[in-house]
């Protein structure tokens, strides 16, 4: 049962335009999200993160929304530069636990 | 510090045969964390230290897999008589804050187990 759900493998767009990277979840217990990015041969790296009190995270080009009634999340990346291109997988847990959920994840390929 | 330090990065082994991979975390974290990391998935969660105790294991953490964390620095993870389905990528993170911080976990990059 995978209860954060990346649906697009896959996303391609062009230098300098916008990024948006969607995820969805089906666990109503989760409380926090975070994205990482993951370039071939390395580690995931955390990227930026969000608290189900919030709506919306801003860390300069990137922007995370939060709808909480959807249990839907999102990733802004503007302008998308090809250095973005890599694995974005989004992430979420439950309060008391230490442990992350991740999607499968959407691999980026920023055109230039 | 260059890190979390993960050893072997990669290992083939035998069916039947027993790995063990080391972890050494970033050295003011506290948390450690063992991941698995299949084929087009997202890293799953094995188990979790805070300093030298181990609090939180997966399900997927079957009796053939014990973690260690002896002295709540380095960790080991190592998987006895290992079959076919236990070729992944195993990857090990630490934390400061908690995987709940505003930093996430600090992922080293993984051994890679090829079970042949």
């Amino acid at each position: 049962d995978q209860q954060v759900k990346q649906n697009s493998p896959s996303l391609s767009v062009q230098e300098g335009r916008i990024s948006i990277l969607n995820c969805d979840y089906t666990n109503s217990m989760f409380d926090y999200f975070l994205w990482y990015k993951k370039y071939p041969a390395e580690g995931p790296t955390f990227l930026i993160s969000i608290s189900s009190i919030k709506d919306k995270n801003e860390d300069g080009r990137f922007t995370v929304f939060l709808n909480k009634s959807a249990k839907h999340l999102s990733l802004h990346i503007v302008p998308s530069q090809p250095g973005d291109s890599a694995v974005y997988f989004c992430a979420a847990s439950q309060g008391g636990s230490e442990k992350l959920v991740f999607g499968k994840g959407t691999k980026l390929t920023v055109n230039p | 510090d260059t890190g979390v330090s993960q050893d072997p990065r990669h290992k083939i082994t035998k069916r039947g045969q027993n790995v063990t991979f080391r972890c050494d975390p970033i050295s003011e974290h506290n948390r450690l964390y063992w991941y698995r990391q299949t084929l087009g998935q997202g890293p799953e969660f094995l188990t979790y230290f805070q300093n030298e105790a181990q609090l939180e294991k997966s399900r997927l953490l079957s009796d053939r897999f014990s973690a260690e964390r002896p002295k709540g620095s380095f960790s080991t993870l190592e998987i006895q008589r290992t079959e076919q389905g236990d070729s992944a990528m195993y990857l090990c993170a630490s934390s400061f804050t908690g995987g709940r911080g505003n930093y996430g976990y600090t992922f080293g990059s993984g051994t890679r187990l090829t079970v042949v």
